[in-house]
């Protein structure tokens, strides 16, 4: 059974500095591996979807990683900035289980002024 | 702007009564899913649907049923609420596999 384990659980920063969040996961037979942003009180956004095949995507200030063989997945953000604290959730499919997402329990970002 | 209705947004329920939760999708995308989301657990699939007219069992589908009548409606209902069902329903829907999930706001869900 696949397990998403996503370390620290919560973080602060100062805004600007750089930063990185982790996600681990069990069973490296995946499709891909995507990363989500979830305000409080609302749903989840999808921020990049990384392909097994793939090493890294990028969007904006937001890099992922993917290192399937290890079964890691990093996040890294550029120049945090204050509207950046949400919690983020990693997440990832399976090969074999028909677009069935295992979810990490997430690292809730807090950036500071 | 295109994306994913559900409702209500917030629901307190009796227990032993029944309950459907809506969800709506206008992007025209095969496959929907319900997640609830407790803390602690995180995110647990109940139930998938990859096209219309097709539902399967996710991690945790005891105590309730979908139907996937046509692409866009994909309703969760629970048969008799208890307690241990009080969480926060998410609704999903991506195009096929291996395509990025989206979300609906999210209903919560009371049982006392």
């Amino acid at each position: 059974k696949q397990e998403v384990t996503q370390i620290p659980a919560a973080l602060s920063v100062p805004e600007g500095e750089n930063l990185v969040l982790n996600c681990s996961f069990t069973d490296s037979a995946i499709y891909n591996l995507q990363w989500f942003r979830q305000d409080p009180g609302k749903g989840l956004t999808s921020l990049l979807l990384i392909q097994s095949s793939q090493r890294e995507q990028t969007s904006g200030r937001l890099n992922a990683s993917l290192d399937k063989s290890s079964g890691r997945s990093t996040l890294y953000i550029a120049a945090s900035q204050p509207g950046d604290s949400a919690t983020y959730l990693c997440a990832v499919e399976n090969t074999g289980t028909a677009s069935k997402l295992t979810f990490g329990t997430g690292t809730r970002l807090q950036v500071t002024l | 702007i295109a994306g994913i209705t559900q409702a209500p947004t917030s629901q307190i329920l009796a227990a032993g009564r029944r309950m459907t939760l809506r969800c709506t999708q206008d992007m025209r995308h095969n496959a929907m899913y319900w997640y609830r989301q407790d803390l602690g657990l995180g995110l647990r699939l109940i139930h998938y649907s990859n096209t219309a007219g097709t539902t399967g069992k996710g991690e945790v589908p005891d105590g309730y049923s979908v139907s996937r009548a046509n692409t866009d409606d994909f309703p969760l209902t629970l048969a008799s609420a208890v307690p241990s069902q009080t969480s926060v329903y998410f609704c999903a829907s991506s195009e096929q596999y291996n395509s990025p999930l989206h979300f609906g706001n999210g209903t919560r869900l009371t049982v006392t």
